[in-house]
């Protein structure tokens, strides 16, 4: 399958700090990224998705003030959370996808960033 | 909206048995995919099986197979000689054609495999 990296895979901040977290698609081409959230013991939580050279939609909810997000090139898109505060603390998993390609009509996920706010 | 619902929280098997795991979706499309995705406790997603809703042949990928029933809207995964490295949430995922591959995600299903 396709590989998905993530950086940085863990990240400590103050409160108020803003954090960007990148994900690259490193064997294809990714024109749709899609960011998710998940808590403990829960399913993913889909904030938004990415598509290259267009601006991002994110799903209710979701402050897109709060959660930049950039898809500058079709191998990265970032994440960047603004002014975090400690309820901000989760993991953030992103995905890559290309739609309509074949081989790549799946979504294929980063290993994930544990974001903790102090 | 299509809703994705796995009945099963947890789930434990000892280890070289076999163990299903349910899920059941909801839609009105008639072209879509399902797929079945594990997620470790390193917490790396990972691709586990996928099948498209137009092929009547049950997905295999190895020890892994699916039972799919479109008419019942079901999708299990069955696990065969279950392996200590079974042990994972696994997530039931259902993408609607032609919509930007958009996943819509189970509640898990945390699968334990004893020794």
């Amino acid at each position: 399958g396709a590989v998905v990296s993530q950086h940085p895979s863990r990240v400590i901040c103050k409160s108020g700090t803003s954090v960007k977290i990148e994900c690259r698609s490193l064997d294809f081409q990714a024109t749709t990224m899609f960011w998710y959230r998940q808590f403990p013991k829960q399913s993913l939580m889909l904030m938004a998705t990415s598509n290259e050279g267009s601006k991002a939609t994110y799903e209710q909810g979701v402050e897109k003030d709060k959660f930049l997000i950039n898809h500058a090139s079709l191998t990265l898109s970032t994440l960047t959370v603004t002014s975090a505060h400690p309820e901000d603390s989760s993991f953030y998993i992103c995905s890559a996808t290309s739609p309509g390609q074949q081989s790549t009509d799946t979504q294929y996920f980063g290993p994930g960033t544990r974001l903790t706010v102090l | 909206a299509q809703t994705v619902t796995q009945s099963q929280p947890e789930m434990s098997v000892q280890e070289a048995e076999t163990v299903t795991l349910s899920c059941t979706y909801d839609t009105s499309e008639n072209n879509y995919y399902l797929f079945w995705y594990k997620q470790p406790p390193s917490r790396q997603m990972i691709l586990v099986i996928r099948q498209e809703a137009y092929k009547q042949q049950n997905a295999t990928e190895n020890r892994f197979s699916v039972n799919f029933q479109k008419a019942a809207k079901s999708f299990s995964l069955k696990i065969s000689d279950s392996q200590l490295g079974d042990t994972a949430m696994y997530f039931c995922a259902f993408m609607r054609n032609n919509a930007g591959n958009m996943l819509t995600f189970g509640g898990g299903t945390r699968l334990m495999v004893k020794p």
